[in-house]
């Protein structure tokens, strides 16, 4: 148990459904983050929200648009996805990533295993 | 652009030691981690190190970093079947930067 839990953990879906993607984290962190994990690849970065801000989305299409209502919660909603999405995609907590004065660790969920047919 | 590189798989016999090795290219980098994910899970912090130190030694694991190179390794001594997993690098530069992690090595241990 790492405190950040993640539903569903198994999700298949069409490319024309809408589906969400849910984070809750009992850490009382500050910062929320969803990373995709694809096979051989690095973690790549989607959306990091800082006390309810978003304050990085690199590049991420908008079939993928991220909700984070409160500190504890973060959402990705997903609709007319593609093949290429299916992935593991991981969320994650820090205490506060602005702060220069923490080791800036991350609190990773088990992920939510996506596929796209 | 920021980049960090490590090879994809390992494979030790049981009782060996392990290292892994990471290198990276943001020299402003503050702090340095290693992730261990296991089949089904995600990553959980295994060990860091900040960028003013050389080695950090907990229990089985020890990390070395050079600084001058870049390069960040970790080694597992006495390396056990249940160490397999993925094992990712990541490094943090200045605040208010996300983590930047590698593919991740594949260690397999062998009995």
């Amino acid at each position: 148990e790492t405190g950040v839990t993640q539903t569903p953990r198994h999700l298949v879906m069409g490319m024309t459904n809408k589906k969400s993607l849910k984070c809750e984290q009992h850490l009382g962190h500050n910062a929320m983050y969803w990373y995709k994990q694809s096979a051989k690849k690095p973690l790549e970065l989607m959306f990091v929200y800082n006390f309810k801000e978003q304050t990085e989305n690199n590049s991420v299409p908008s079939r993928f648009s991220p909700e984070c209502p409160n500190s504890s919660h973060l959402f990705l909603h997903l609709h007319t996805l593609q093949p290429e999405d299916s992935a593991l995609y991981l969320c994650a907590s820090s205490q506060d990533h602005l702060a220069g004065v923490n080791t800036g660790e991350l609190f990773f969920g088990e992920g939510s295993r996506l596929t796209v047919l | 652009g920021e980049d960090v590189e490590q090879s994809l798989f390992l494979s030790v016999r049981e009782g060996d030691s392990s290292v892994i090795n990471c290198t990276y290219t943001d020299s402003s980098s503050t702090y340095l981690y290693w992730y261990k994910q296991e089949p089904g899970a995600g990553l959980q912090l295994l060990t860091y190190i900040f960028s003013n130190m050389d080695m950090k030694q907990d229990q089985r694991l020890t990390v070395l970093l050079n600084k001058k190179d870049k390069h960040l390794s970790l080694r597992i001594a006495d390396t056990q079947t249940g160490d397999s997993a993925i094992y990712f690098c990541a490094e943090k530069g200045q605040a208010g930067t996300a983590l930047i992690f590698g593919k991740g090595t594949t260690l397999s241990v062998s009995s």
